[in-house]
Order: C-alpha cells, then sequence, then structure tokens
C-alpha cells in the first residue's frame, strides 16, 4: 500500500491550461487505475489500464483528459484544457490479489 | 452499469458505542465489497473487504456482514474510538470486471 507515489501533490492552474499528474505504482502490480474525487463524493472511475494496455475508459473525457501507461509501469494522466469542474483530486490505485491500493492524490485546483 | 448506494451520509456516535454503515449494490453479478476509511486530506485506506462466497468476516473491532439475496452489506464497528472518526466509502465489483464503484460516503464522528 505504502508503494503507491503519486506528483505533485498539489496543483493550481487556470481554466483552459493543461496539467499532468504522474503515478508510479508497486513494483510488480500489473493493474493500475486513475481515480477522480470531488469533494464529498467517493472515487470515480476515469481509466483503468492492464500493464500497457486500456482495460476500461468508459468514463473518462476524451475531449480533454487523456492517459498512458508506457511500459506498464509509470503512468500519466493530462488534461488539456481544465475546465473549473475539473478540481478535485485524482487518486492513483494499483492492486494485488483482488484488492486495490491508492496513491495520496493529487489535488488539482482550477481558477 | 453498478449503482451503489450508502447510509446514513453522516453518524454521531459516542465513543465506546458502536457504529453501523449500510449500503445496498444493484448488480447481481457483483462479487467483491471492499469498505475504506478515509481522513481527512489522506488516501482512502482499505479496511476490510468481503468476497460474495461469506456472509460474514471480522477483523478485531470491524467486521463486515453481506445479504446477496437483498443486495446488501454493511459495516460494523464496535467499541468505537476517537480515531475512528472519518469518511467511510464502501464500493462493489464483479469477478472479470474489478472496477470500483463507490458509494457516496459516511461521515463517521465519534464523540469523547
Amino acid at each position: 500500500e505504502a508503494g503507491v507515489a503519486q506528483s505533485p501533490r498539489y496543483k493550481i492552474i487556470e481554466k483552459r491550461q493543461s496539467v499532468a499528474f504522474w503515478c508510479n505504482p508497486i513494483s510488480g502490480h500489473a493493474t493500475l487505475y486513475w481515480y477522480q474525487q470531488i469533494l464529498g463524493q467517493g472515487p470515480k472511475l476515469l481509466i483503468q489500464f492492464q500493464n500497457n494496455g486500456v482495460v476500461d475508459d468508459s468514463q473518462l473525457p476524451k475531449d480533454r483528459f487523456s492517459a498512458e501507461r508506457l511500459k506498464g509501469v509509470d503512468s500519466t494522466l493530462k488534461i488539456q484544457p481544465a475546465k473549473l469542474e475539473d478540481s478535485a483530486v485524482y487518486l492513483c490505485a494499483t492492486q494485488t490479489s483482488g484488492r486495490q491500493f491508492f496513491g495520496p492524490g493529487t489535488r488539482l485546483t482550477v481558477l | 452499469g453498478e449503482n451503489v448506494e450508502q447510509h446514513p451520509s453522516t453518524l454521531s456516535v459516542q465513543e465506546g458505542d458502536s457504529a453501523v454503515i449500510k449500503c445496498t449494490y444493484s448488480d447481481s453479478a457483483s462479487n467483491y465489497f471492499p469498505w475504506y476509511k478515509q481522513e481527512l486530506g489522506k488516501r482512502p485506506q482499505l479496511i476490510i473487504d468481503i468476497r460474495s462466497n461469506v456472509g460474514e468476516k471480522k477483523d478485531q473491532r470491524i467486521a463486515v456482514t453481506l445479504n446477496k439475496t437483498a443486495k446488501h452489506f454493511s459495516l460494523h464497528i464496535t467499541e468505537t474510538q476517537p480515531e475512528d472518526s472519518a469518511v467511510y466509502f464502501c464500493a462493489a465489483s464483479s469477478f472479470g470486471n474489478e472496477k470500483l464503484t463507490f458509494g457516496t460516503g459516511t461521515r463517521l464522528t465519534i464523540i469523547p
């Protein structure tokens, strides 16, 4: 659990700017998820990777959000251009033995 | 798709008393039900989970019960302590589709 790393921890941008988040999963965990958690709500899945392939991106707003996981290890999530409603915590999680473990998240504020 | 409802949204209990949080799910194919605890500004932490082949699981002061027929599951915390204060989320997923659908959360406050 302690091994999921994310950066940056905080980011403030203006609307229409672009931003990128980075996730380094627990070593050996093939499945990686990106979630969006809006204040006061539960995490909502944006995209799921299995190694470097996308398993589910049905809830990813593809007109502005993109994600990749080159080499099946680290992953980046990008937003371009950002909107006010994108203000949230972006959580990365990995899975082992059917259990998901979360990173500390990146808190994004869009002004 | 799966829909998970969680009640209550807020819960205050006296220290030492028990707390119960309930969730219902819609997809009968769901067979994995974890509970996460999230303290302010922290990551969600897995505290207990249950799979559909059992009806109850216990870990010290925390227990989870599952009623597959009624499609609901509950978190029970006994002998509550101040450090139990947090937001608790239930979630559900099905075998072969490991996407977790989360409930809306319960803010638990333990009153000293």
